[in-house]
């Protein structure tokens, strides 16, 4: 099993142009969950979904959006880059959260927008 | 509101030395409890969680934590740290909803 895996690694943009992070597991969860890491401030919840179909927001939406159309995968879209998205991005999959379950990282996205 | 508290952002060590890194955090109701460890340009790592079983719980690569309720507390300890165990650590907390609430880390620097 691979996992978390998380698609591309790194990226750069200018600001104001629009990217796609891809993330798929392949562990059947349910759950998934996008943090950005930043530093001196831990992770912060993006946006998170409960199943296929389901997103809902976290600590940090604004100018964030996602989709979760198959179970697998769960996108995360910036539709209009800003320097104060320079962050790694990870995304994450537990079978059922709440509960004590571990969540499963992937190895992160390293964006800078300039 | 659930929070997370790691106090001290860096922890030096001398190898063979004992490990603690503190983590104190907040919940309205019985917490679920995490430590993950991130090594330098990877993705975290589960090392232990507190499920409301038994206290003190024992993880991956000789650590372990004791959940103090009385303290509100959750520090991660080895006893003798090692070079390998050089990374940032996380300590988070979960309730009964969907979230984990991550505290800010503490970097470990163990030298020879």
């Amino acid at each position: 099993n691979a996992g978390v895996t998380q698609t591309p690694k790194f990226r750069v943009l200018k600001t104001g142009q629009s990217m796609t992070l891809l993330c798929a597991q392949d562990m059947n969860h349910e759950y998934m969950y996008w943090y950005r890491q930043d530093p001196g401030m831990g992770l912060r919840l993006i946006h998170y979904s409960v199943g296929e179909g389901t997103t809902a927001k976290g600590e940090v939406p604004d100018g964030y959006n996602v989709s979760r159309l198959k179970k697998q995968n769960f996108l995360l879209g910036l539709e209009s880059a800003a320097p104060s998205q320079t962050s790694v991005y990870f995304c994450a999959s537990s079978q059922q959260s709440g509960e004590g379950d571990t969540q499963y990282f992937g190895p992160g996205t390293r964006l800078t927008v300039l | 509101a659930q929070s997370v508290t790691q106090l001290g952002s860096h922890v030096s060590v001398s190898e063979g030395a004992l490990v603690l890194l503190r983590c104190n955090y907040s919940s309205s109701v019985p917490p679920y409890l995490f430590w993950y460890v991130q090594y330098p340009n990877q993705g975290l790592q589960l090392l232990l969680k507190y499920t409301s079983a038994a206290t003190l719980v024992k993880g991956i690569n000789g650590f372990e934590a004791e959940f103090k309720k009385s303290e509100t507390s959750f520090h991660l300890t080895k006893p003798s740290a090692h070079m390998s165990d050089a990374a940032e650590y996380f300590c988070a907390v979960s309730d009964n909803t969907d979230k984990l609430i991550f505290g800010t880390g503490t970097r470990l620097q163990v030298f020879p």
